[in-house]
């Protein structure tokens, strides 16, 4: 079974700190993706990364795809108050052969409060 | 906006009725997944479907939940005689293949057995 891993599960900060969220399996994923969830609402595609190494930026957010691809990191820039919410990493599902088919394991979510 | 339609949003049922949720995947998109998210549990698995076709329905409970994706027409989950433990928020999700670049996900149905 393919399981992700987040830490920390909750982080509150002020406004103007950086932070970083990590995203960890004992498993090989083929790609790893971010989503950002607010209240009420679904969860936000936000990045993919899909090689080993990769890194990606979308504006304050950097993402990072450990070498093994095994893992990721989001790190967040001098955070706003907008960037409140929940942050879930997610990877596909592979079968037994290790083909995977669409279905995506999420990890448990981080809870982001900045405070003005 | 041509995103994913999932509607009810809210949904109240006795326990024992009938829940319907139904799925409008993006246009273009023939890939649907339902999840359920439950506070400090995050997301679940509960089905994938292709039109007609049940691909993996391994999260589902064996009794009481079945899901479609008809030829013609949204995506449903029903939900019979529903109990308190299934209060929880249903989102689908959809796709133009796999989900190796992501899914794009509906606003959610919060359904809420009293």
């Amino acid at each position: 079974t393919q399981l992700l891993e987040q830490s920390p599960q909750f982080l509150s900060i002020q406004e103007g700190e950086n932070l970083t969220v990590y995203c960890n399996s004992s498993s090989v994923f083929s790609s790893l993706q971010w989503y950002r969830q607010e209240p009420g609402e679904g969860p936000v595609l936000l990045v993919t990364v899909v090689t080993g190494g990769e890194v990606k930026k979308l504006k304050r957010l950097t993402f990072q795809f450990g070498d093994a691809r095994k893992d990721s990191s989001l790190h967040i820039t001098a955070a706003q108050p907008g960037d409140t919410g929940l942050y879930l990493c997610a990877g596909p599902t592979t079968n037994a052969g290790g083909t995977s088919y669409g279905k995506l394991t999420f990890g448990q979510g981080t809870i982001l409060t900045v405070h003005p | 906006n041509a995103g994913v339609m999932q509607n009810p949003r809210h949904l109240v049922r006795r326990r024992g009725q009938e829940a319907r949720l139904r799925c409008s995947p993006m246009k273009g998109h023939s890939h649907v997944y339902w999840y359920r998210q439950l506070p400090e549990e995050g997301l679940k698995f509960m089905v994938y479907l292709q039109k007609e076709n049940i691909i993996d329905e391994s999260g589902m409970p064996k009794e009481r939940f079945s899901a479609e994706f008809p030829k013609e027409g949204p995506s449903i989950l029903r939900i019979q005689q529903v109990v308190r433990g299934d209060s929880a928020a249903y989102f689908c999700a959809s796709s133009p293949g796999g989900g190796y670049y992501g899914y794009t996900f509906g606003s959610g149905t919060r359904l809420t057995v009293v």
